[in-house]
């Protein structure tokens, strides 16, 4: 069975810490994505990449960073994390055309808190 | 920019009731795709079904379809013979063809199927 891994389910930091989501697939997928998920504004695209050590911006990148250098794994890094970055936190994978057929394949989330 | 619109935060419906979720949409794209994804308390988003914006046919998946009309940029999903695991959150979502094929999320409708 086909799966997106995060590596954290629930995560709690400190204000100013920096932070790292792991998010790995094991389905030789070109693209990853990362969303943030919140109540009544539904996913929004931090960063997405579609080869390895490629990134693009997507709709909210502020204070956010990415790192992939390796296909299956899709870092997301707060830098200095702020209460306003406690949401829910989705990773996703696509082939470059399988997405317009199947969609995306997503993790499981990671419900990060920040206090 | 793309912009998707789910007007109902929450619905319920009864079991074995039909219900109908909205979603509409902004975009001045001539081909695109669009989905609904279902995410239950697990948190697992689902691939519910997907419209290309070349068919004119409506899509149908088993207990789901989709009214999709295109001039006036709304794509609701139907839910036939309601069934209490269909209880979860359900996001609209826009992809444009191109580099990356992103997903753009509506905010979401949560549905309580109700015994």
């Amino acid at each position: 069975d086909v799966k997106v891994t995060q590596s954290s389910r629930y995560l709690v930091k400190r204000t100013g810490e920096k932070v790292f989501l792991e998010c790995v697939q094991d389905m030789d997928h070109e693209n990853m994505f990362w969303y943030r998920q919140d109540p009544g504004l539904g996913l929004r695209l931090i960063y997405f990449s579609y080869d390895v050590k490629m990134k693009e911006k997507g709709d909210i990148p502020e204070g956010y960073s990415v790192s992939r250098e390796k296909k299956e794994r899709f870092s997301l890094i707060l830098e200095s994390a702020s209460t306003n970055q406690t949401s829910m936190y989705l990773c996703a994978s696509s082939l470059p055309g399988q997405g317009m057929d199947y969609g995306y394949t997503f993790g499981s989330g990671t419900r990060l808190t920040v206090v | 920019a793309q912009t998707v619109t789910q007007s109902q935060p929450e619905m319920s419906v009864q079991e074995a009731e039909t219900v109908t979720l909205s979603c509409t949409y902004d975009t001045s794209e001539n081909n695109y795709y669009l989905f609904w994804y279902k995410q239950p308390p697990s948190r697992q988003m689902i691939l519910v079904i997907r419209q290309e914006a070349y068919k004119q046919q409506n899509a149908t998946e088993n207990r789901f379809s989709v009214n999709f009309q295109k001039a006036a940029k709304s794509f609701s999903l139907k839910i036939s013979d309601s069934q209490l695991g269909d209880t979860a959150m359900y996001f609209c979502a826009f992809m444009k063809l191109g580099a990356g094929n992103m997903l753009t999320f509506g905010g979401g409708t949560r549905l309580m199927v109700k015994p």
